[in-house]
């Protein structure tokens, strides 16, 4: 089993829809939690993190975090053509290296 | 502006030759990586730096070699030794802290093929 698993999609959703994004992880230790954007033959950007559970709110994007059920949420609202993209997940521990693991990342395209 | 500036975006090999990555950063960060990707694959990291002279081996680091003589400055040969280099490699920076709060900010990625 991976640390963290991301379903590769492609996601494909009408423009307008509420697009949820999700990861799954089994590290306990994760505290620290990633989205990154991704479009085609460029690099990730970052969207937004989260620290332990909980939400967090970014204009149409809403991040979840439930560590009890070890699963992370990417909400998006009234989603757009512009949002096609790849979405990565990623999380790190407070011990160790520090250096975060991502998932394979999920291919979205929003259609007009 | 502030960022991870990697060149070239394209690179071209020949058999038998290394390539050098080039990535500077001015955030001030002070780790960097390496990352390589290919198509469904995720990210996988080929080296890390966590300070200036120092760095480690990540998950496939065979094949190449890195450096970091400078805090800005982290690039990345790709030796003869890697028989299958074709992939997008992305450079990350990020800040260390101490509470395991990393998180990475990446340049735009150089595509590597072999001719």
């Amino acid at each position: 089993q991976k640390e963290v698993e991301q379903d590769p999609g492609p996601l494909s959703v009408p423009e307008g829809a509420i697009v949820s994004l999700n990861c799954t992880y089994s590290n306990s230790a994760f505290q620290y939690f990633m989205w990154y954007r991704q479009y085609s033959r460029k690099g990730p950007e970052l969207l937004m993190y989260t620290y332990s559970s909980g939400n967090k709110e970014d204009g149409r994007f809403t991040a979840q975090v439930d560590k009890s059920s070890k699963y992370i949420s990417l909400f998006i609202r009234d989603s757009q053509p512009s949002d096609s993209a790849t979405y990565l997940c990623a999380m790190s521990a407070s011990g160790g290296s520090y250096i975060p693991t991502f998932g394979r990342g999920t291919s979205l395209i929003v259609h007009p | 502006d502030g960022g991870i500036t990697q060149s070239p975006k394209y690179l071209f090999r020949k058999e038998g030759q290394n390539v050098t990555l080039s990535c500077e950063q001015n955030l001030n960060h002070d780790a960097m990586y390496w990352y390589r990707q290919d198509p469904g694959q995720g990210l996988r990291l080929i080296y890390y730096s966590q300070i200036v002279n120092d760095f480690q081996k990540g998950d496939i680091a065979e094949g190449y070699s890195v450096s970091r003589e400078k805090k800005e400055s982290f690039p990345l040969t790709v030796t003869s030794a890697q028989k299958n280099p074709t992939a997008f490699y992305l450079c990350a920076s990020s800040i260390r802290t101490g509470s395991g709060k990393n998180i990475q900010y990446f340049g735009a990625g150089t595509r590597l093929s072999v001719l």
